[in-house]
Parts: C-alpha cells; sequence; structure tokens
C-alpha cells in the first residue's frame, strides 16, 4: 500500500528556532500533499495543500510566512516553521493520495515542542 | 466538502461487531465517504471509503444508505486494538481534494 514518511518524528528546540519537517511519498508520486496540525485533545485541522512545482494553498488563518511550504518534487514536501514559539507547539501530520478518488494516506506525524 | 455528525463516544464488547454511524445529509453526488482511525500519538490510518455501494475489505465493511446521507462503519470483531478516534469524512480527496476531520467517534473497545 501506499506509504507516507515523516521526519523527524519528534523535535524539540528552542524559541526562535526555525524547524524544517519533511513529508515524503515512498512509493508512489504525489502532485499534491496536504499538511494538517493537530493539538492536544482536538481534531486534526488543515493548515495548507502543497503542490508541486508551484505556491501552496494555505487555509484562512493560517500564516504563509509562518509555515514555509515547500514541494520541490513529486515525492516530497516540507514545512519549516519558522521562527518557532511556544503557541507553535503542536502535532503536524502530512498526507498524499495516489490519485482522483483515491484515499489519502498519512505520515505518522512530528511532534514539535518548543521551549 | 459536506459536514458530518458522529456520536462523540461509544463502546463495544471485545469480539462484537462495532458499529460506527455517521451522518452527511448534505453530501454531493460525486462526494466520497471516507473512514479513517486515529490511534494516540499516531497519524490517521486509512480504513475504507466508497461512493455509492457498500465496500469491503479486510478491515472493515462500510454500508452507505441509498439515499447517501448516512454510513455505517463496522468492526466485525473488534479487539482491543481497535480502541481509537474514528472519523468520517464526506469529500472528493485525491490529489485535488482536502479532507476536513470533524470531532469524530472515540470507540472503546471493553474486554
Amino acid at each position: 500500500g501506499a506509504v507516507v514518511s515523516q521526519h523527524p518524528s519528534w523535535v524539540i528546540c528552542k524559541s526562535g528556532t526555525s524547524v524544517k519537517i519533511e513529508c515524503r511519498s515512498l512509493d508512489f508520486q504525489a502532485t499534491t500533499m496536504f499538511w494538517y496540525r493537530q493539538f492536544p485533545k482536538q481534531s486534526l485541522m488543515l493548515m495548507a495543500t502543497s503542490n508541486e512545482g508551484s505556491k501552496a494553498t494555505y487555509e484562512q488563518g493560517v500564516e504563509k510566512d509562518k509555515f514555509l511550504i515547500n514541494h520541490a518534487s513529486l515525492t516530497l514536501s516540507t514545512l519549516t516553521v519558522t521562527s518557532a514559539h511556544p503557541e507553535d507547539s503542536s502535532f503536524y501530520i502530512c498526507s498524499a493520495s495516489t490519485g482522483v478518488g483515491q484515499p489519502q494516506h498519512f505520515g505518522d506525524g512530528t511532534r514539535l515542542s518548543i521551549l | 466538502d459536506a459536514k458530518t455528525t458522529q456520536p462523540p463516544s461509544m463502546d463495544c464488547a471485545e469480539g462484537r461487531a462495532a458499529n460506527l454511524p455517521c451522518n452527511h445529509s448534505t453530501i454531493s453526488g460525486n462526494e466520497y465517504v471516507y473512514w479513517y482511525r486515529q490511534i494516540h500519538s499516531q497519524g490517521p490510518q486509512y480504513i475504507i471509503h466508497g461512493l455509492k455501494n457498500n465496500e469491503t475489505n479486510e478491515m472493515a465493511s462500510l454500508i452507505i444508505t441509498e439515499d447517501r446521507k448516512s454510513s455505517t462503519l463496522i468492526l466485525p470483531h473488534a479487539t482491543l486494538r481497535d480502541t481509537a478516534v474514528y472519523y468520517c469524512i464526506a469529500g472528493f480527496s485525491g490529489n485535488t481534494g482536502k479532507l476536513i476531520f470533524g470531532q469524530g467517534t472515540t470507540l472503546q473497545v471493553k474486554p
């Protein structure tokens, strides 16, 4: 089946640091990937849609200059949390689909803790 | 994407069938019904999806009503490892459609 891999799985860093999270589709090509954020005891919230070779589409309320998304190849999208602060601490999850009408497959998530 | 409504929590005895309902009364004709589950601190796991017909795979069965306004996910023989939050989503998905998650149903399988 389709496999989506995220790295790192857990990161702890100081306030003001920028953190990059990678999302890879291991056995299929993904022209579109999706980034979600999840706070404790809440559901997943879609942050942005990452499009290969073009700019990401951000959901309302998500700061595009804060959360930089790059989708440089058909198997890799990256999310960079710039100048991270404690309120950015969350569980970040990416997903990708193998095609129209097909289900999205999710990575195992990245737990980000900003001290 | 159509809004979905699920009960916040359900219990099920181990070994029995778990039937999880979902209402999606505003679903449009070409939107799929997707089911995912999330075990604590992991990414969501795809279970099953369907458009109009009932579907079955190695994990579960999906029953969609004829008017497509509701569906039921059936786990035929629930185990303790099936304890998770189950999300029902109506949407286009694929490489163009985004999925909007609701609050889901927390299923507790008890011994």
